[in-house]
């Protein structure tokens, strides 16, 4: 089974600019997690959506934005790139179930370096 | 205040050794999650181990088992017999919420240990 796939893997912007990742989950997996790596501010979760709605939202700034597709595909999207921006955008995904385990399995993130 | 504290930033351990992660937690919720990821220096989260709540028994997956005192808000990483391989950055996390399914997915994570296993 394919696990989660980030495109693209590392990506170079010019401040001002926007920018678009991608994330395809496990196949059957309905949620998507993006969270935001840097080293001074730690992971940090982004938004979730689920079934194409947004459940929850981090405390980013509106620049920050995503969205869900009906084939559980999702893309986060940073518009007017500042340099804080920098970061390792790590997309997760998971099964929805009854009681039990909820893992979220990581995709290997994309590398975003704002100049 | 913080809800996952890992207190130690560094860890150095012999290679065949068992070594400890350290992972409190602050929550009021009855119902949560407790994670561990390990990030190689490649970036790549790895899902470890998985702890509710309400499990009554402490989680273990092959060398991997969670040290869980729920008095104690605690819920330490047990490596034993350490390899290589297993040198990266150590992540608890924790879910809040929702243990039947519904709810968030978000995990607030904590700090992260590094570990570095020597030959």
């Amino acid at each position: 089974k394919a696990g989660v796939t980030q495109t693209p893997r590392y990506l170079i912007k010019t401040r001002g600019q926007q920018v678009t990742l991608s994330c395809s989950p496990i196949s059957g997996h309905r949620s998507v997690s993006w969270y935001q790596q840097t080293p001074g501010q730690g992971l940090q979760f982004l938004f979730e959506y689920f079934s194409e709605t947004q459940r929850n939202k981090g405390n980013f700034p509106g620049r920050f934005s995503g969205r869900q597709f009906s084939n559980s595909r999702s893309e986060m999207n940073v518009s007017t790139l500042e340099l804080g921006d920098s970061a390792l955008y790590l997309c997760a995904s998971s099964l929805e179930r009854g009681k039990g385990n909820y893992e979220q399995y990581f995709g290997p993130g994309t590398r975003l370096t704002v100049t | 205040a913080q809800k996952i504290t890992q207190t130690q930033p560094g860890m150095f351990v012999q290679e065949k050794e068992a070594v400890t992660l350290d992972c409190t937690y602050d929550t009021s919720d009855p119902s949560y999650g407790l994670f561990w990821y390990k990030q190689p220096s490649s970036g790549e989260m790895i899902f470890l181990i998985y702890q509710g709540s309400y499990d009554q028994q402490n989680a273990t997956e092959g060398r991997y088992s969670l040290n869980f005192q729920k008095a104690r808000k605690s819920a330490n990483l047990v490596i034993s017999a350490s390899q290589l391989g297993d040198s990266a950055m150590y992540f608890c996390a924790m879910r809040e919420g929702g243990y039947s399914g519904a709810g968030s997915y978000q995990l607030t994570f904590g700090k992260g240990t590094k570990l570095s296993v020597i030959p």
